[in-house]
């Protein structure tokens, strides 16, 4: 079964400290894996996707096939990352289903 | 471009009740997807419509039921409203090449009472 988890409801963390958001998925097949993120009083939007490799507001985030894992990373956290971070799971091959974790709450704090 | 609009944005029904629930994609998109959001999940997968054409389908009765039309605009419909039904409803469009991309509406709000 296509499945995703984010183990941690809340994680929070001082301004400046290390941050990493975990996501675990299960899927049989080669994943697509995405973070989404929703600030406070706005829409739910991508963040970034495994494929581009790319950092996005200071956030990175690998694929682990042996562990399953998407977990993401930010070496110095900001108060204006504060946000719900949700974990997604394409469902095919850019298709339009998504399979999202049931999301953690970032909070950091001053 | 206001971005992905959808209406109305807060809904009120009795159980039994049917409701409708509208959205319009971004410019240009020609893909729809709905998500329900229950109370302190993530989006669940309802329905994606491409071209007017069901494109997948999550784990959702029958009483659920979507459409697309010409101007890609959609709707979902929901049938004989439950209390389990109250949720955030999400509607997110994306364009062909980047369907993993989705730019997601505000939602409507449906209380089942």
């Amino acid at each position: 079964a296509q499945r995703v988890t984010q183990p941690e409801k809340l994680l929070s963390v001082f301004k400046g400290a290390p941050v990493e958001l975990k996501c675990n998925y299960s899927y049989s097949g080669s994943p697509e894996l995405f973070w989404y993120v929703q600030y406070s009083r706005q829409r739910l939007q991508l963040l970034l996707r495994h494929i581009s490799r790319e950092s996005i507001k200071g956030f990175t985030a690998d694929l682990n096939k042996g562990e399953t894992s998407f977990h993401l990373k930010k070496p110095f956290a900001q108060e204006e990352d504060s946000a719900m971070y949700y974990c997604a799971l394409s469902g095919g091959s850019n298709t339009g289903k998504l399979i999202f974790g049931q999301g953690t709450t970032l909070q950091v704090k001053p | 471009d206001a971005g992905v609009t959808q209406s109305p944005t807060h809904l009120i029904k009795t159980r039994g009740q049917h409701v409708t629930l509208r959205c319009s994609p971004i410019s240009g998109h020609k893909s729809v997807s709905w998500y329900q959001q229950v109370l302190g999940q993530g989006p669940q997968f309802i329905f994606q419509y491409y071209e007017k054409e069901e494109r997948g389908r999550g784990n959702f009765p029958d009483r659920f039921s979507a459409r697309q039309f010409p101007n890609y605009s959609s709707e979902l419909n929901v049938n004989a409203l439950l209390l389990g039904d109250s949720a955030l409803y999400l509607c997110a469009s994306s364009s062909r090449d980047r369907a993993y991309e989705q730019y997601f509406g505000p939602g409507t709000r449906l209380t089942v009472t």
